[in-house]
């Protein structure tokens, strides 16, 4: 039973429009929230995070969105770029609430395809 | 400043037999954790290690496992290899237990033919 969901295995978007990529999580022990970007051949890379505490988070063009009581967050690139074309993963934790439960759970990722 | 090193690569392995995989972390990074990706199923926790001890386990058979030395590189081993064994194994190392704000390496790719 996966904890976290990525439904969407692929987006493609136009280059300078927005990319709106979701994350849907079962587990309501979860209050930290990461999104990582993982080029071919490369292994992931932290991009941005969120806590529960907050429903918004912005870095430059990354903007995450928190919606506790949907179970659902969001990232969202504004303007897309070709070198956002990357597999991103969404992942959970419920180690700052949760005592030594700081395990990270991932979505399976979706492949973001910025078209020209 | 030198990132997270696995080597090998690539590798490829027949069933039954076993495989260990190995990873240096970032200077100064005290905590390795050991990720296996397989398509669909994104990254799948295996272990963490802080200060030579494990401190976290995924939901993984006993035929994986995993060992940090004191100067914080790590290995992990995977013995009686199965054709479901076939992923990218991905480190990561954080300069404190519990950070979720990991550095990753290139990762392993492990066949089983």
């Amino acid at each position: 039973d996966q904890q976290v969901k990525q439904n969407s295995p692929s987006l493609s978007v136009q280059e300078g429009r927005i990319s709106i990529l979701n994350c849907d999580y079962t587990n309501s022990m979860f209050d930290y929230f990461l999104w990582y970007k993982k080029y071919p051949a490369e292994g992931p890379t932290f991009l941005i995070s969120i806590s529960s505490i907050k429903d918004k988070n912005e870095d430059g063009r990354f903007t995450v969105f928190l919606n506790k009581s949907a179970k659902h967050l969001s990232l969202h690139i504004v303007p897309s770029q070709p070198g956002d074309s990357a597999v991103y993963f969404c992942a959970a934790s419920g180690g700052f609430l949760v005592d030594s439960n700081y395990q990270l759970i991932w979505g399976a990722g979706t492949k973001l395809i910025i078209k020209p | 400043k030198a990132g997270v090193t696995q080597t090998p690569r690539y590798l490829i392995k027949t069933r039954g037999q076993q495989v260990t995989l190995s990873c240096s972390p970032i200077s100064g990074h005290r905590s390795v954790s050991w990720y296996q990706q397989t398509p669909g199923q994104g990254l799948q926790f295996l272990f963490e290690y802080f200060s030579e001890t494990q401190r976290n386990k995924g939901n993984f058979p006993g035929r994986f496992s995993g060992r940090q030395f004191s100067n914080s590189r790590s290995e992990m081993n995977v013995s009686t290899l199965e054709l479901g064994d076939s992923a990218l194994y991905l480190c990561a190392s954080s300069p404190r237990q519990f950070n979720t704000e990991a550095f990753f390496g290139q990762g392993t790719r492990l066949t089983v033919v």
